[in-house]
This record gives structure tokens, sequence and C-alpha cells, in this order.
């Protein structure tokens, strides 16, 4: 079956513009999350969304936001970008159980805020 | 709050055995992921420990001790293309959320 993708694979913005990537999971997974990856830093989570619902969201501001669509793709957004949003924004997927064990991973968005 | 830390870097020869470390701290989680993300490429799942012990796959084995807050990801008969990030992370019972450490970046020298 198809794996996790992510569109688009490379972003060039300006500060101040927004961004809104998108991310569509293996077919039959109900939950998606996101990750900001900066060198060093690691995968530090956003938001996770089941069923169109967000079910958790990490420590960024309100800048960063996201939604889920009935068919289960799911798109984020970053309004007023900063220099600091420069990274590799990564989505997965899963079955969406409580205890999730395996996720799946999308290649991820490479965003260049210039 | 949830926190993982892992070594940054690890260097190893080609055909050694290598761990790779990582401790927390977490008031509560279901268990303890490893993933493996090569330059340029999406993490990738490796193991998964519910339970304290070992659990093979392969060349890699992965170890949880829930009462030392500790687990490591051992990898055996290193191979060049073993030259990757790998990546510890939890699951907290807390919330939908999983936390992932900074990553440790293995080099397999010949």
């Amino acid at each position: 079956k198809a794996g996790v993708t992510q569109t688009p694979r490379y972003l060039i913005k300006t500060r101040g513009q927004q961004v809104t990537l998108s991310c569509s999971p293996i077919s039959g997974h109900r939950s998606v999350s996101w990750y900001q990856q900066t060198p060093g830093q690691g995968l530090q989570f956003l938001f996770e969304y089941f069923s169109e619902t967000q079910r958790n969201k990490g420590n960024f501001p309100g800048r960063f936001s996201g939604r889920q669509f009935s068919n289960s793709r799911s798109e984020m957004n970053v309004s007023t970008l900063e220099l600091g949003d420069s990274a590799l924004y990564l989505c997965a997927s899963s079955l969406g159980g409580l205890m999730n064990t395996e996720a799946f991973f999308g290649q991820g968005t490479r965003l260049t805020v210039v | 709050g949830q926190s993982l830390e892992q070594p940054s870097e690890v260097t190893a020869v080609e055909g050694a055995i290598v761990q790779i470390n990582c401790t927390y701290q977490t008031s509560g989680f279901y268990g303890l992921s490893w993933y493996q993300q090569h330059d340029g490429g999406a993490p990738t799942f490796l193991s998964y420990n519910a339970l304290d012990g070992l659990e093979e796959t392969g060349r890699f084995s992965s170890f949880l001790s829930r009462s030392d807050s500790y687990g490591y990801l051992l990898l055996q008969e290193l191979q060049m293309k073993d030259s990757a990030s790998y990546f510890c992370a939890v699951r907290g019972t807390g919330g939908f959320k999983t936390i992932f450490g900074a990553g440790t970046r293995l080099f397999v020298k010949a």
C-alpha cells in the first residue's frame, strides 16, 4: 500500500507570509501527527489528529495550526512566518490507538524562510 | 512533563556492537519506541518495548527497564548502512502525544 505522502517536498517563503503543508496518511490510518525537526533538536511535537479532532497540541505558538479532513488527510498552517520556522516538517500516520505503538512517517516538507 | 535524553553521537567500527542509551523522565507511558533516520530520509520504526526486558529483531535489540527509567537500542554486526540517527520515543499516558528524544547520530567506520 502507498506510504505517507507529504506535499510539497520543498518550500521557500518570505518572513511574514503564511504556508500550508499537506499530509496524506496511509489508507486506513485515522491518526496524523505533525512534528518539527531542526538540527540537534530532534522531533518536536506539534499536534495529533484523529477523526478530524485535535487530540493534543505541543508547545508552539498559535501561529501554528492544523486540521484533519474526513478522509484523514491533514494540513498544517503556519502564519506570519519567522526565520526560526525554517525546519523539516514531518507528519506521521498511525492506526490511532491510545498506545500508538508504531508511526509511519512521510518524507517531510523542507521549509525555508528567508 | 516528559523528557528523554540520548547521547548526541556514537562512533563504532564495522562488525562491532554498539549500544545507544535513552534515559527518560515521565510520569507514565505505554512503551518505548526506537526509530532510525538516514540523512534526507524519513524516520522509520525499529522496535517497541511495552514491558521490561529485551526485544530482538534481527541485528537490532531493544531493552527497557521502567524501574531504572532507562532503555537502550543494541545494534550488532554493524554495517556501514547503519550510519544514521536513532531516536527513542515514548507515548505518554497523559494524552495523545508521542515525545521523541533529540536523537543519537551513529557513525560506523570501516
